[in-house]
């Protein structure tokens, strides 16, 4: 199995921060990459697929990079809707995994 | 526009056997991977297994002596069910949908998910 790490594990970050999310795959998985945000009680949110590209509806401060086994997501200036839990996922192989989950907070 | 929604027992008892049903709507069932996930209390994802109509099912190699995915494209619903469950088995089980053209498999259709808990 490709196992999923993201860093870090949660943050404290304030309304208009810059907020950079890390994900790595245990071994390289192209750009067959996800990120998600859920909400408490809410099922996880597309933002980006294939590593960079928005989702549709999704707002442009959310950006995705990386290639390989190293992604980022970026959020540029946190808004107060964005307090929430990210996830990664690999779909490179099966099982596809998730990495364990960024808890985004309130500074 | 494409809604999914499981339904199912909310409680099961230890050894029997969890089925849960996602009923699809705005979409066919017979394009896209459809999938189980899974997301215990206060924990990560967890992903279950996929149907897709190519004629591929896959599941998780943790859990895949006991799952069984199905599907019904006559009543555009597919199906999960996991046997001999224990309280680990205890999650908010959520279907999904991933698109087939795009080669990076991305769940872009959630259901709203359903808690099964495991107890006597």
């Amino acid at each position: 199995d490709i196992q999923m790490t993201q860093s870090p594990s949660s943050l404290s970050a304030s309304v208009g921060d810059r907020v950079a999310i890390t994900c790595r795959a245990s071994q390289s998985i192209i750009t067959y990459l996800s990120w998600y945000q859920q909400k408490p009680g809410k099922a996880p949110n597309l933002l980006i697929y294939a590593a960079s590209t928005l989702q549709s509806g999704v707002p442009s401060r959310f950006s995705g990079s990386g290639s390989g086994t190293d992604f980022t997501l970026i959020i540029s200036s946190l808004q107060p809707e964005d307090f929430a839990t990210y996830y990664c996922q690999q779909s490179y192989s099966t099982p596809w995994t998730f990495g364990p989950g960024t808890k985004v907070e309130v500074k | 526009q494409v809604q999914l929604q499981e339904s199912g027992p909310g409680l099961v008892k230890p050894s029997e056997t969890l089925s849960l049903t996602c009923t699809v709507s705005g979409v066919s069932i017979s394009s896209s991977y459809w999938s189980w996930i899974r997301q215990p209390p206060g924990k990560g994802l967890e992903w279950i297994g996929f149907i897709h109509y190519g004629g591929n099912i896959n599941y998780n190699p943790s859990l895949n002596s006991r799952v069984t995915i199905s599907g019904d494209t006559s009543k555009n619903q597919f199906s999960l069910k996991l046997s001999s469950v224990t309280a680990a088995d205890t999650a908010v089980y959520y279907c999904a949908r991933a698109p087939t053209h795009i080669a990076a498999r991305h769940f872009d259709y959630w259901g709203q998910g359903t808690l099964v808990t495991v107890s006597s």
